[in-house]
């Protein structure tokens, strides 16, 4: 079966930086999103990778490894506003998604 | 610009009733996606259009139906509520290629008792 590994809850300080992993066994690979989803709103996308390596953007960066089947989410300079859940996504080999269930991030002052 | 719309925001049905909610897009993306979501569950895909009269069944399609006339519209039909159907449902719409992310409504509230 298509399975996506994301830890259920994360709790940082505001200022720090903190890393959500990402594990994924799926048919197929062709690319990995993370979206953020602040409570009773629409996911909203953050990054893509399709290749090995880290994209940046701005506070977030994120990183794949086909290899390992491995992704992380790094948030850098935490703000209050950056509390959500960070859903990890990939698309199969027809092309479909397939999510995470979803890390909650708890930002603390 | 609205960029995808559904509607209702949330409803209470009662069991073996039915409903429709509605999902339209300004964007003119081809693709298009029902989605549930629950407590400790990804999103689990219902149906999917990848263009207009195209549709095709998803990981939990059991119980729903979906129609796609046009490019802007995708309705999602519950012929026969249960309450396993309580649940957020997420309309999605993405144009085609590689690179290409999803655009979320804002959800659709539903709890049937």
């Amino acid at each position: 079966g298509q399975n996506i590994d994301q830890p259920t809850e994360m709790t940082a300080t505001e200022g720090a930086i903190v890393q959500i992993n990402c594990t994924y066994q799926t048919s197929g690979f062709n690319g990995l999103f993370w979206y953020q989803q602040h409570a009773g709103e629409a996911p909203t996308f953050l990054s893509y990778n399709v290749l090995d390596g880290l994209e940046e953007k701005g506070r977030f960066s994120s990183f794949l490894s086909r290899s390992k089947g491995y992704s992380y989410l790094l948030l850098k300079e935490l703000q209050m506003k950056d509390s959500a859940s960070y859903l990890c996504a990939v698309r199969d080999s027809n092309y479909q998604l397939i999510w995470g269930a979803g890390t909650k991030l708890i930002i603390k002052p | 610009t609205a960029g995808i719309t559904q509607a209702p925001t949330s409803q209470i049905l009662a069991a073996g009733r039915s409903m429709t909610l509605r999902c339209t897009q300004d964007m003119r993306h081809n693709a298009m996606y029902w989605y549930r979501q629950d407590l400790g569950l990804g999103l689990r895909l219902i149906h999917y259009s990848n263009t207009a009269g195209t549709t095709g069944k998803g990981e939990v399609p059991d119980g729903y139906s979906v129609s796609r006339a046009n490019t802007d519209d995708f309705p999602l039909t519950l012929a026969s509520a249960v309450p396993s159907q309580t649940s957020v449902y997420f309309c999605a719409s993405s144009p085609q290629g590689d690179r290409t992310e999803a655009f979320f409504g804002q959800g659709t509230r539903l709890t049937v008792v």
